[in-house]
Parts: C-alpha cells; sequence; structure tokens
C-alpha cells in the first residue's frame, strides 16, 4: 500500500458525461501527478499540482482537467467523455517540492469504462 | 521528441533465473530514472531509481545499471520467483522538467 488513495475504484458512463476522480495523497506530500494508461499509450503524464497551483502539463486534453484543494486532496474532471477516454486514471503523489527527480508513489487507479 | 523504450516487450524466464529488462532513454538531459513494477490490477509501484553520477544501484534483489554513453538503462532481477511477474516501466526524469516520461513497459512472466 502506497498510502495514496483514489476514488471510485471503477467507473462506467456514458460517451458525452462528466466524471471526477479524486484523489489523496500520502500523507506530508505536496505534489500530485495524474497519469492516463491506455492498452495502446502506455502511462502517458496529464498534469502536475503542487501545493494548489499547477505545475506541471502534459498530454491533457482540453476536454479535462484537475485541481488541488487545500487539504491536498486532488480531482481530475473528464467531460464530454468519447470512447477513448476509457482508460485507467493514476494519481501519484512525491514528498516534496515537485522537481521530477522526486520518487512518485502511485494510487491504486480508477479504471473508466465510457460506453 | 522526448521518448523512452523497451526493447523487449514481453520476458519470460524459468524460476531461479536471473532477469535483465532493458530500456532505452534519448534525452540526455534527464538525470533521474525510476523502475516501477506493475501488477495486474494495482498501480505502479516503486522498486529502484538512479541519479546520472551513478552507473549503478543494488536493492534487494534488484540491481539498476545506467549507461549514459548509449543513454541505457537495465533493471537486474536475481533468482527470479513467480512474484515478481508484472509489467516493468522504466522512467527517465530531471533538469528543468518536472514529469516523469515513462516507457511503455515489459511483461515479465516467470515460469515455475
Amino acid at each position: 500500500d502506497s498510502g495514496v488513495t483514489q476514488t471510485p475504484k471503477h467507473l462506467i458512463t456514458a460517451t458525452g458525461q462528466r466524471v471526477t476522480l479524486r484523489c489523496s495523497p500520502r500523507s506530508g506530500d505536496l505534489s500530485v501527478y495524474w497519469y492516463q494508461q491506455s492498452l495502446d499509450q502506455g502511462l502517458q503524464f496529464l498534469i502536475q499540482y503542487y501545493n494548489g497551483e499547477e505545475r506541471a502539463k502534459g498530454n491533457i486534453l482540453e476536454r479535462f482537467s484537475a485541481q488541488q484543494f487545500p487539504d491536498l486532496h486532488s480531482e481530475l474532471n473528464l467531460s464530454s467523455l468519447e470512447l477513448g477516454d476509457s482508460a485507467l486514471y493514476f494519481c501519484a503523489s512525491s514528498p516534496t517540492p515537485g522537481r521530477s527527480t522526486d520518487t512518485q508513489y502511485f494510487g491504486p487507479g480508477t479504471r473508466l469504462t465510457v460506453l | 521528441g522526448e521518448s523512452v523504450g523497451l526493447h523487449l516487450p514481453t520476458l519470460s524466464v524459468q524460476e531461479g533465473d536471473n532477469s535483465i529488462i532493458n530500456c532505452a532513454y534519448s534525452n540526455s538531459a534527464s538525470d533521474y530514472f525510476i523502475w516501477y513494477k506493475q501488477e495486474s490490477g494495482k498501480g505502479p509501484q516503486f522498486i529502484i531509481d538512479i541519479r546520472s553520477n551513478m552507473d549503478k544501484r543494488q536493492g534487494q534483489r534488484v540491481t539498476v545499471l545506467l549507461n549514459k554513453t548509449v543513454k541505457h538503462l537495465s533493471l537486474q532481477i536475481a533468482a527470479t520467483q513467480p512474484g515478481d511477474s508484472a509489467v516493468y516501466f522504466c522512467a527517465e526524469g530531471g533538469g528543468s522538467n518536472y514529469k516523469l516520461t515513462f516507457g511503455k513497459g515489459t511483461l515479465l512472466t516467470v515460469n515455475p
């Protein structure tokens, strides 16, 4: 158990809908990262937050957004969902100011299925 | 663009043998490398990391080797066990880049 929690574990929804995925980092970790994992693309970095502020952006679609709250939990919002958004979404956290040399600890993931 | 790739998508070994998983990276500015293990239905689990000022680092039954000249990274698992069966990812990061770039992964299967 990494100490990173994610909810829900599974999510099934329809095209065009909007969902919110939630992540709680390890105690004391200030940085949160979101990744998408699909069969054909592997693990793709989406976005990183550090202490409430966006720090780095990866291959995140315009339809997706995220935020980190004062209690350091983070939410990833996916809107206008398409079939191709079906994937595993992972959250990771790291202890210090969010440099890429920090070890990232991953949560168990949310499996999103868009029908 | 930046990329991290794996030479072998699958690797099958006998229990007790040593396993070697390889990874090539393309960003010469990367100075931090990590190996993760992902079991079915779980998130990636940190195994071992290495910084660019080292060429070898050992953990419990695992060794990571870094060859900066040819931009190559490898993970060696000694006395491979059935519990080692998983997908292994290498990732690179460092410099001014806050994100990690992951390879596509190698599936390791350990036969009893």
